[in-house]
């Protein structure tokens, strides 16, 4: 069964990056044919999505986002990761990652992680 | 791109049926065959309950489908019951490697 799971700090400070790290079991993330997402809703809000990675390496970002975020790939750990890089306040959410099936739904999430940020 | 727009909130009545609304653009909703539908209890991860407009994963019971007229898709939960209030959130592709969410329903059961 698959499974995810978030990891990393839940504080960061205002203009450093945010880095996150989802641990994916019950399944290659190198040799399957999905995409690897990260989703993140800030308190009271909505869902946001952020971006995504192939299984073979190649990213994709929101325009929202794009400036400053990175997604990668882990395959020696079955991971993959989220940089959020100059972060304010507005940044302050649960991020959760999530498995991406073509052609596009989200399915399994990982239970989320908070990161909160505040100096 | 912009979020997809749906009600805050919905509400109805154990039994009865309720509609929620996803309205886009004909550069998202109305292109694409690719709307999900996801229920969000309370300090809970989301969790898939339609996919590709009108599809049910294993395990989602019958009592929710999913449409699409034009720019608009749809959920419906037919014989509401109390464990479906929830939040619940469409998405959409918007082309471009690019996905959007709507703003999110409440939907309380009475």
């Amino acid at each position: 069964q698959l499974q995810l799971q978030e990891s990393g700090p839940g504080l960061v400070k205002p203009s450093e990056t945010l880095s996150l790290t989802c641990s994916v079991s019950g399944a290659s993330i190198s040799s399957s044919n999905d995409y690897w997402v990260w989703i993140r809703q800030s308190p009271g809000k909505g869902l946001e999505w952020i971006g995504s990675i192939y299984s073979r390496g190649s990213t994709y970002y929101s325009p929202s986002f794009q400036s400053r975020v990175t997604v990668s790939l882990d395959t020696s750990k079955n991971q993959f990761s989220l940089k959020l890089s100059s972060v304010t306040a507005a940044d302050t959410a649960v991020y959760y990652c999530v498995r991406q099936v073509p052609p596009g739904w989200y399915d399994p999430w990982g239970q989320g992680t908070l990161v909160t940020v505040s100096s | 791109q912009s979020a997809l727009t749906q009600p805050p909130s919905a509400s109805g009545s154990p039994g009865q049926s309720v509609t929620i609304s996803c309205t886009g653009t004909s550069s998202d909703v109305g292109s694409y065959n690719l709307v999900s539908w996801y229920q969000q209890h309370p300090g809970k991860a989301p969790k898939l309950m339609i996919y590709e407009v009108t599809k049910r994963p294993s395990g989602v019971p019958d009592r929710f489908s999913g449409s699409k007229s034009g720019n608009t898709a749809s959920l419906t939960v037919s014989g509401l019951q109390a464990e479906d209030e929830a939040d619940y959130y469409c998405n959409s592709y918007v082309g471009g490697n690019n996905w959007v969410f709507g703003g999110g329903t409440k939907l309380t059961v009475l």
